[in-house]
């Protein structure tokens, strides 16, 4: 069965572009999170969605968003982009969104690197 | 708030040698805890888990005990292998909240021949 997968593998851009980055889930699975790994550090969060909805943000500004798919798959948008934005950007998808399921394990895809110029 | 402290890295170990890295957290409630483990060019993988106090998560020979009292989940391998090169990372997941992880800076293993 194929895991998480997100697309584009790499990406360079400039300050002041907009990115578009892709996750599509492990099959079955309905809610996608995404996480920011900057270099040497551990990953934040930034969303999760389920079921088309936002069940949580992270500390980020504005100029972070993202939407699901009806098919669960998710795109998370960056405007205006800065120097500090480069980093790993990460999709976990799980089969539910409530903490206290036992279906909530979080798969990890292999990321998209960003690099901002 | 919630939050996880990791011991610095790298750590370089022979092979067969005793792993620790040791995790500590601060949290609401109380959390579940989590290792993953990311091997170079692939994404997180989990490596085990504990959910309650004095619960043991184990796997691939790895284990991590969750100490309500020291409000650590160190992680412990007895025999470590080349294969075991990574960066592990230390992570946390509230019982009151989103269900989404929070995650230490990570320890980079290496272990040589």
């Amino acid at each position: 069965d194929a895991g998480v997968t997100q697309s584009p593998t790499h990406l360079i851009k400039t300050r002041g572009q907009h990115v578009t980055l892709r996750c599509s889930p492990i099959s079955g699975h309905k809610s996608v999170s995404w996480y920011q790994q900057v270099l040497g550090q551990g990953p934040q969060f930034i969303f999760q969605y389920y079921e088309k909805e936002e069940r949580g943000r992270g500390n980020f500004p504005d100029r972070f968003s993202a939407r699901q798919f009806p098919n669960y798959s998710s795109e998370l948008n960056v405007n205006a982009l800065l120097l500090g934005d480069s980093a790993l950007y990460l999709c976990a998808s799980s089969l539910a969104d409530r903490v206290n399921s036992p279906y909530n394990e979080q798969f990890f895809g292999p990321g998209t690197r960003l690099t901002v110029l | 708030g919630n939050s996880v402290t990791q011991m610095e890295g790298p750590v370089t170990l022979s092979e067969e040698a005793f792993l620790t890295i040791n995790c500590t957290y601060t949290a609401t409630g109380y959390p579940s805890l989590f290792w993953y483990v990311q091997y170079p060019g692939e994404g997180l993988q989990l490596l085990l888990k504990a959910t309650k106090a004095d619960d043991k998560g184990s796997n691939k020979g790895f284990e991590a005990t969750y100490r309500k009292e020291t409000t650590s989940f160190h992680l412990e391998k007895g025999s470590v292998q080349v294969s075991d090169s990574a960066v592990y990372f230390c992570a946390l997941k509230d019982q009151t909240g989103a269900n989404n992880l929070f995650f230490g800076t990570g320890t980079r293993l290496t272990v040589i021949p």
